[in-house]
């Protein structure tokens, strides 16, 4: 196991397409997120799951955003009618448990949209 | 809600130089993790404090958890390039990020 992973690595598509990100966690971390980061910024939390459970959304994530964990191991990231507004880096993280141990992000998927 | 603000925002240093940079939260923490971002790159976790007054070192990084576990900070000693980068603290529970300091290191 070499860490998060995240695909596609970049993506450009046009305003009002739908756009699909995959994570893959660590294998035996049970707690996966979704963050969002614009440049100059920190990264911002969008939503976690514990296993296949979606414990936590941010009240900043619209209706247009949704995410699934549907057997506790990957993760996907759906945003539809995208807006130029969504073009960011989405970061997915892992970790092993609450708050014992760090947080292990992946390299992030990148965002245009035009 | 929980917030996390980081000062300075930016420092640039001649390499040798020792940087510091302060998190303070609105809230107090039950621990705090620290991250560092390199351009181009991703978080990485640093370390986690803990407990009040806790202070915790990495070769030349020093890390410092406040006695009333509302604000942090770390001191790099002797800068070297390969310290560049931005350095962030996130509060606990789905840890919320501060805006980080980035770090310049000039050769």
């Amino acid at each position: 196991d070499t860490g998060v992973s995240q695909d596609p690595r970049h993506k450009i598509t046009k305003r009002g397409q739908n756009v699909t990100f995959r994570c893959d966690p660590i294998s035996e971390h049970n707690r996966l997120y979704w963050y969002r980061q614009t440049l100059g910024q920190g990264p911002e939390f969008l939503t976690y799951f514990q296993n296949e459970a979606q414990l936590e959304k941010s009240r900043l994530l619209s209706d247009r955003f949704s995410a699934e964990r549907p057997k506790g191991s990957f993760s996907t990231l759906e945003i539809q009618r995208t807006e130029q507004g969504d073009s960011a880096m989405y970061l997915c993280a892992s970790s092993p448990s609450a708050w014992g141990e760090g947080y292990t992000f992946g390299s992030g998927t990148r965002l245009t949209v035009v | 809600g929980q917030q996390v603000m980081q000062i300075p925002q930016y420092q640039h240093v001649q390499e040798g130089e020792d940087f510091t940079t302060y998190c303070n939260s609105s809230t107090t923490l039950s621990n705090i993790q620290w991250y560092k971002q390199r351009p181009g790159g991703h978080p990485v976790f640093l370390i986690q404090l803990v407990k009040s007054g806790e202070v915790k070192k990495q070769k030349r990084l020093t890390f410092q958890f406040g006695e009333a576990k509302k604000n942090s900070s770390l001191h790099i000693t002797a800068t070297q390039t390969t310290d560049v980068g931005t350095y962030f603290c996130a509060g606990r529970g789905t840890l919320t990020f501060g805006k980080g300091t980035m770090l310049l290191v000039s050769p």
